[in-house]
């Protein structure tokens, strides 16, 4: 098993481009999530995925964009970047277990450094 | 509204030291509680895990954590610190239900003392 991967592994992109985070995983979890990392203040939830077709928003959704075609991958589409959104972006996933949530282990991948100049 | 709250924004101890890092949460009804590590450089790594039965968990290279519920509280410890154990270190929450999203604290840096 690769685990969770995410391409790039860095990206720097202009005021006002576009652009998408690629995350694929490949142990058939159901949920997914992307956070965003900041200096002091954690990580933020950004959008998150209980499954192919159903996406919710998080903490910090503003200017961003997720579907969920496939159980495999959940992209992430920043619409027009912004300096605010310099920041390491985290995918994640886990197995929703059958008996209430109790599989909640939470696997991260390699995380994709942007910078909006 | 769901919060995990870490007070200690960084930590510095010398080497065989005790650990103990804080954490607190608001998260209406059952909650899952995490700890995890950043490395330097790396990506976070679950240590320990807490969803139901003995309240005092023991995660991997001898970190433990206590939650208590009447403190809302779930301290991460260790009884001797070691160089390598220079990370940050993250507290998380999620509900009981498997939909639940998991939300993180904002870390706690902790430098180890050769």
């Amino acid at each position: 098993n690769a685990g969770v991967t995410q391409t790039p592994k860095f990206q720097v992109l202009k005021t006002g481009q576009s652009m998408t985070l690629q995350c694929a995983q490949d142990m058939n979890h159901e949920y997914m999530s992307w956070y965003r990392q900041d200096p002091g203040m954690g990580l933020r939830l950004i959008h998150y995925s209980v499954g192919a077709g159903i996406t919710d928003q998080g903490e910090v959704p503003n200017g961003y964009n997720v579907s969920r075609s496939t159980t495999e991958d959940f992209p992430l589409r920043l619409l027009s970047a912004a300096p605010s959104q310099t920041s390491v972006y985290f995918c994640a996933s886990r197995h929703t277990g059958t008996s209430g949530g109790l599989e909640d282990t939470q696997y991260f991948g390699p995380g994709t450094r942007l910078t909006v100049l | 509204a769901q919060s995990v709250s870490q007070h200690n924004h960084h930590v510095i101890l010398s080497e065989a030291a005790s650990l103990e890092l804080g954490c607190n949460y608001s998260y209406g009804g059952t909650v899952n509680l995490f700890w995890y590590v950043q490395y330097p450089g790396q990506h976070l790594q679950l240590l320990l895990k807490y969803f139901s039965g003995d309240p005092l968990v023991k995660g991997i290279k001898g970190f433990e954590a206590e939650f208590i519920k009447s403190k809302f509280s779930f301290n991460l410890r260790k009884p001797s610190v070691q160089w390598s154990d220079t990370a940050e270190y993250f507290c998380a929450a999620s509900g009981y239900s498997s939909a639940s999203k998991i939300i993180f604290g904002s870390g706690t840096r902790l430098s180890i003392r050769p």
